[in-house]
């Protein structure tokens, strides 16, 4: 059965960086892109971006330019996603979602805490 | 980007009642291809989101038929035709259609009485 796997809680200090993980099973990696969404109390659902986990082409929202960078290593069949100089505003539940259009298959989310 | 509006923010109902939840996009979500790209996701306390129906009114395999989505254009509604005590939770409407702008609702918190 298809599986997206995330990295467990992070706790980080203002100004650092944290990198994200989501292992997929079940299915050929390849064949499926990795979509990233952020999820606060305040603002909900917002889109982070993709990767294109064949070729490692990316596409950000403009809101998280230069704050998210994605990468894939196809040999574990694993996504990443680095954040960057994060702030109290970073605090959010990632999540991980197989595909572009679809998001049929979610990760278990992963809790960032920016907190000094 | 395309602003979705969900309503009511909130639903207190008993098991057995019927539930509907409106979601509206400010503009089109008919695609190019023809195809209308708007899902409705659960998100049951403490767990991940959850697909239920995609492409306005097509239920996901195990997904149970008292489940149902309608709607065109910009106005698409779900709705459980009797609810039951594992409904409960927030469920959010979102667009793809104007990908790579992906746009979800505020969301929906079904309580059960």
């Amino acid at each position: 059965q298809v599986q997206l796997q995330q990295s467990g809680a992070e706790l980080a200090k203002p100004g650092s960086s944290v990198k994200i993980s989501c292992k997929a099973s079940g299915y050929t990696f390849t064949s499926y892109d990795i979509s990233w969404i952020k999820q606060t109390t305040g603002q909900g659902l917002e889109y982070i971006g993709y990767i294109n986990t064949g070729s490692g082409g990316t596409y950000y929202n403009e809101k998280f330019k230069g704050k998210a960078t994605l990468t894939v290593d196809k040999s574990s069949s694993t996504a990443f996603m680095q954040l960057s100089s994060l702030t109290p505003e970073d605090t959010a539940v990632y999540y991980c979602a197989r595909g572009l259009l679809g998001f049929a298959y979610w990760g278990q989310g992963t809790l960032v805490t920016v907190s000094s | 980007d395309v602003v979705m509006t969900q309503t009511p923010v909130s639903l207190s109902l008993a098991i057995g009642q019927p539930a509907s939840i409106s979601c509206k996009s400010s503009q089109s979500l008919v695609h190019s291809d023809g195809k209308t790209y708007l899902s409705w996701i659960l998100q049951r306390p403490g767990q991940s989101p959850k697909r239920l129906i995609y492409l306005v009114s097509k239920l996901d395999s195990g997904v149970p038929d008292r489940f149902s989505g309608s709607g065109s254009e910009t106005e698409f509604t779900l709705k459980i035709s009797r609810v039951e005590a594992e409904d409960l939770g927030v469920y959010y409407c979102w667009q793809a259609t104007h990908f790579p702008q992906l746009t979800f609702g505020s969301g929906t918190k079904l309580e059960i009485k």
